[in-house]
This record gives C-alpha cells, sequence and structure tokens, in this order.
C-alpha cells in the first residue's frame, strides 16, 4: 500500500537554529498538508498545500514557518529559529484530490529543541 | 466555528467486551468527513473508520463501527470484541479539507 514517508524519524536542534522536515507523499497526490502535535495534546493542523501554493494556514504558521516542493517529489516545511516551544510531532499528509478521502498521514518527525 | 468535542479523556474495559467512545462536533457545513484515529505509542496516526456525512448508513470495518447521528453532530466508535491491541489514544476528526481533531480519548484494554 502506498505510503507518505518523513524523515527524519527523530531531529534534535538547538533553539534559534533552523530545521527542514522532509516528506515524500504519494505519487499521484495533489494537495499536501503538515500537522503539529505537541506532546500529550491534540493534533493540529499547521498548513494545506496545492498548486505549488498555500490553501490556507492556521494561526500557528507564522513568519518563522514555511512550506516547499522544491523537485515534484518532496514536500518540506521549514522552521527559521526554532523555539523550545516548536518541540512536537509533525505530521505530513496528502491526499488524491478535492473530492476524495484518501487521506494519508505519515509516521511523523519528532523534534526536540533544546 | 468548527469544533470537535470527545467528553471521555480516559476509559478503561476488558479484553473482549463492548465499548464506546463519543464524539460531538460543530459545523455549519452540509458536506463533510469524519474520522476515528487511532495512535498507538509510537504516535502514528492509523486510520480506523471513515464515514461520508452525506451517506446515512452507518460505516463498519470489522469490530468497529460508528453511530452517525447528524442532526445531533454526534459521531461515536464501538469496538466490540475489544483486543489488547486496542490500547491507544483514540482521536475523532471532522474534515471537508484540513482535519480538526478532537482531544482524544486514552482507551486501556485490560487482560
Amino acid at each position: 500500500e502506498p505510503e507518505v514517508t518523513q524523515t527524519p524519524s527523530h531531529q534534535v536542534t538547538q533553539m534559534g537554529q533552523e530545521v527542514i522536515l522532509r516528506c515524500v507523499p504519494i505519487s499521484n497526490h495533489l494537495y499536501f498538508y503538515w500537522y503539529r502535535q505537541i506532546l500529550g495534546q491534540k493534533v493540529e493542523f499547521l498548513v494545506s498545500f496545492y498548486n505549488n501554493e498555500i490553501s490556507e494556514k492556521s494561526e500557528i504558521f507564522d513568519d518563522q514557518f514555511s512550506v516547499e516542493r522544491p523537485d515534484g517529489s518532496n514536500f518540506t516545511l521549514k522552521i527559521r529559529s526554532t523555539k523550545l516551544e516548536d518541540s512536537a510531532m509533525y505530521f505530513c499528509a496528502s491526499r488524491e484530490d478535492r473530492w476524495s478521502y484518501g487521506y494519508t498521514f505519515g509516521s511523523g518527525t519528532r523534534l526536540t529543541v533544546v | 466555528a468548527q469544533t470537535v468535542t470527545q467528553s471521555q479523556p480516559e476509559m478503561s474495559v476488558q479484553e473482549a467486551e463492548t465499548v464506546t467512545l463519543s464524539c460531538t462536533y460543530d459545523t455549519s457545513e452540509s458536506n463533510y468527513y469524519l474520522f476515528w484515529y487511532k495512535q498507538p505509542p509510537s504516535r502514528q496516526m492509523i486510520l480506523v473508520i471513515r464515514q461520508e456525512a452525506y451517506k446515512q448508513q452507518n460505516a463498519t470495518e470489522n469490530r468497529f463501527s460508528v453511530n452517525f447521528q447528524k442532526a445531533a453532530k454526534s459521531f461515536s466508535l464501538k469496538i466490540s470484541d475489544s483486543q489488547l491491541g486496542d490500547t491507544a489514544m483514540y482521536f475523532c476528526a471532522w474534515g471537508d479539507d484540513k482535519i480538526i481533531f478532537g482531544k482524544g480519548t486514552r482507551l486501556h484494554i485490560l487482560p
């Protein structure tokens, strides 16, 4: 069964450093998403991306965050200057088209900011 | 505002029993999807079951079934013949494009 692949599975970074989280969505999917889950809390929507641009973003997704699909396969989330409160599990998700709900999550990247 | 409420933070049941997890949601949309996701200790998000709001028939996947009451905006999950491997956090979620999650119910299946 096709999978959404996220790398790395765990990343530790120093506060103030830039970090890039990588995702490879399912190949024929057109809609891409990032979600965040702080330990012990619910999963929160960050951003959706379609046709090489952001469709929607949440209040969490401030100027420190950016997304990119640099090469037609990878989908990245960049945090420019990490804060302690950015420590969380970050999930990438993708789906095929607007009318299908084959919504598939990756296994997540655990980001720890120290 | 679109919200999802899970009123049971934690539940425990004996193995082989049936358990029902509650969920209510709020939306003004008429066409949407509802989901239950399972999150084991590995923290992976695993889709348990999905329901399209325009379908009146309740979705079923093996031991998992839902009771979808659209007018009441209620979407409960029933797990029959519960197994030790069902121990996990369960999230109810609502979606049109992005998905809105509830805070979760931590379910313990006791041997």
